[in-house]
């Protein structure tokens, strides 16, 4: 079974900073997704990033980009210019490329990031 | 655009009593999943179902039933409430997109407290 894991619980940066949340995992299959998922105090989860497996380029959206080490299995997420609202819960997630039916994800135990004014 | 729907958003129970959480989606997805969140565990996977008429257990699926009543609708039932059930529960939908990624839209969530 995969496994995902999220070594920082908590992280803080300044405002206007970067910083970069960890993630690694264990698999044995060569195809697959990673995500991003952020989650404000609202509660609702939202999609940041993705990243196919098959893709040897980091994703990237806005001020929000992957580094993604197959070989290591690491795909941290960097948050450029950090923004009060950048404040949230931050959950990796894996997602087998195997799957025939449904897209089941296995998530981190999740880093919750302050943004210091 | 309401997209996942789910009721109700707080509920406390005590143990033994049941209760069903309900939800509902509107963008014609396949798919969709009953995750719980809890401190430190990130959020896992109770039940899904891939299609209508279809469910499957997931990683943690003892002391809970689903049902698929449509397309839309997805219900979780707790038939003896536990406090080991305390818990977020998120609701979600996903379909086949081109990428092959198929991305989850989750709801809102339900905290549920058992006494």
């Amino acid at each position: 079974a995969q496994t995902v894991t999220q070594s920082q619980p908590e992280m803080s940066v300044q405002e206007a900073e970067t910083v970069t949340l960890s993630c690694t995992y264990d698999t044995s299959e060569s195809d697959y997704y990673l995500f991003w998922y952020k989650q404000p105090p609202s509660r609702q989860m939202i999609l940041v990033i993705r990243q196919e497996a098959y893709k040897q380029q980091n994703a990237t959206e806005n001020r929000f980009s992957v580094n993604f080490q197959k070989a290591a299995k690491s795909f941290s997420l960097k948050i450029s210019d950090s923004q009060l609202g950048d404040a949230a819960m931050y959950f990796c997630a894996y997602r087998s490329e195997g799957e025939t039916s449904g897209s089941r994800l296995t998530f981190g135990e999740g880093t919750q990031l302050t943004v210091n004014p | 655009n309401a997209g996942v729907t789910q009721t109700p958003k707080f509920q406390v129970l005590k143990t033994g009593q049941s209760m069903t959480l309900q939800c509902a989606q509107d963008m014609n997805h396949n798919s969709m999943y009953w995750y719980r969140q809890d401190p430190g565990m990130g959020l896992r996977l109770i039940y899904y179902s891939a299609s209508e008429g279809t469910t499957d257990k997931g990683e943690v699926p003892n002391g809970y039933n689903v049902s698929r009543l449509n397309k839309r609708e997805f219900s979780l039932r707790l038939e003896s409430a536990a406090p080991s059930q305390t818990s977020v529960y998120f609701c979600a939908s996903s379909d086949d997109d081109s990428s092959g990624a198929n991305v989850l839209t989750f709801g809102a969530g339900s905290r549920l407290t058992v006494l």
